[in-house]
């Protein structure tokens, strides 16, 4: 079946810790998201990539990184510089020529 | 950057009543777009439309890109259909979506 998966569904980080977390997709899609949310709001943009080996800045990019070397993947590290990472992390996809941005499950991070 | 506000926050209806959900938005937007966020956290894409009307079963959706809104109608109300439903706009140009803060929608059977 053709989706998004990210992993782990839950992932727990100890203070000045590093973490990374995973979004593979295989709709053949071109541009990838990430986007954080927290309790009772809406999304917000991490970060996001139109191209293999391109990503840009959204709005909360700080103590965020990614990379863009798979048409595939796009995973998220959460760096120790991010001072309040719990939140649900979603990725999503799109393609072409259709502007809809599909999800995946999400990823519960929570602070140790 | 765009707002995007949504209304009602909060609403709370008896299975079988219907609904009418309204995003607001402060810019000229070629993409629009309605999700529904379940319980668990998935969010499903609803709807793709930047003007116009769309129906899908008991779902539709208007937006008046002149008059910069949107309306979601969901009839019928099923419990499946408790979640938070989200507005997302973009701008010409920008590849990126602004999400409102959502409506919650309970349906009590």
């Amino acid at each position: 079946d053709g989706g998004i998966t990210q992993s782990p569904k839950y992932l727990f980080r100890k203070e000045g810790q590093n973490v990374t977390l995973s979004c593979e997709q295989n709709l053949n899609h071109d541009a990838m998201y990430w986007y954080r949310q927290d309790p009772g709001q809406g999304l917000r943009l991490i970060y996001y990539s139109q191209i293999v080996n391109d990503f840009q800045k959204g709005d909360i990019a700080e103590g965020y990184s990614v990379s863009r070397e798979k048409k595939e993947s796009f995973p998220l590290t959460v760096t120790s510089a991010q001072k309040n990472p719990t939140a649900f992390y979603l990725c999503a996809s799109r393609g072409q020529v259709r502007k809809t941005q599909y999800f995946g499950p999400g990823t519960r991070l929570l602070v140790l | 950057g765009i707002q995007v506000e949504q209304s009602p926050p909060d609403l709370i209806l008896q299975e079988g009543a219907n609904s009418t959900l309204r995003c607001n938005f402060s810019d000229s937007v070629n993409n629009l777009q309605w999700f529904h966020q379940n319980p668990w956290g998935q969010l499903i894409n609803l709807f793709y439309i930047p003007s116009g009307t769309k129906q899908n079963g008991r779902l539709s959706a208007t937006t008046v890109a002149t008059e910069r809104y949107s309306l979601l109608y969901i009839s019928s109300s099923q419990t499946t259909d408790s979640g938070v439903y989200f507005c997302a706009v973009g701008n010409f140009g920008n590849e990126k979506l602004t999400f409102g803060t959502g409506t919650r929608l309970t349906i009590i059977p």
